[in-house]
């Protein structure tokens, strides 16, 4: 089975600080995302990545940054988190030849206090 | 760009009734087409999905979802419904070209009465 593993289930951080998700899968897939969740407003598209070293804008990037240095990990970064991210984020990957399906880890839900 | 529109918020429905959420789509050709499903504290499983061929698909857990291009929809099913399905469901299309990731509709929240 695809494993798309995020590094926290739960995360409380104060307003400012830099704060790092990270989610990693082990399927060699190309394309790795990373979305928000909030209520009423669905998943929103953050970041997405197709290979390593590149990345691209989502519907929703301001405020946040990311990085992918291997095939298998992608972190997402607050530079400095502000109470309007406390969300849920969810990260997905898929494989890049043609459109199957996108699978996705168990969300980490972040707070800013 | 593509877009998702799952009118209702929130459904309940009675154990052993029929269930249908709906999903209406907008993109200037036939997309991609899922449905997911994420219980309380999950991440999201796919149910089904549609790519081209037979209009309509059979997924998981006794869920089936039709396309219909005229209507610009991709409507979820179940014949009865079982406690378990409570749950937030997910309608997603994802573009033929250009940008390879989904675009999600607000979800619904289907509450099971007994």
């Amino acid at each position: 089975d695809v494993k798309v593993t995020q590094s926290s289930r739960y995360l409380v951080k104060r307003t400012g600080e830099k704060v790092f998700l990270e989610c990693v899968q082990d399927m060699d897939h190309e394309n790795m995302f990373w979305y928000r969740q909030d209520p009423g407003l669905g998943l929103r598209l953050i970041y997405f990545s197709y290979d390593v070293k590149m990345k691209e804008k989502g519907d929703i990037p301001e405020g946040y940054s990311v990085s992918r240095e291997k095939k298998e990990r992608f972190s997402l970064i607050l530079e400095s988190a502000s109470t309007n991210q406390t969300s849920m984020y969810l990260c997905a990957s898929s494989p890049g030849q043609g459109w199957t399906e996108a699978f996705f880890g168990q969300g980490t839900r972040l707070t800013v206090v | 760009a593509q877009s998702v529109t799952q009118p209702d918020i929130h459904i309940t429905v009675s154990e052993g009734a029929s269930l249908e959420l709906r999903c209406n789509y907008s993109y200037g050709a036939t997309p991609y087409l899922f449905w997911y499903v994420q219980s309380p504290g999950q991440g999201l499983q796919l149910l089904l999905k549609y790519f081209s061929g037979d209009t309509l698909v059979q997924g998981i857990k006794g869920f089936e979802a039709e396309f219909k291009r005229s209507q610009s929809s991709f409507n979820l099913r179940k014949p009865s419904v079982h406690w378990s399905d409570a749950a937030e469901y997910f309608c997603a299309v994802g573009a033929r070209t250009g940008r390879r990731a989904l675009t999600f509709g607000s979800g619904t929240r289907l509450q099971v009465q007994p």
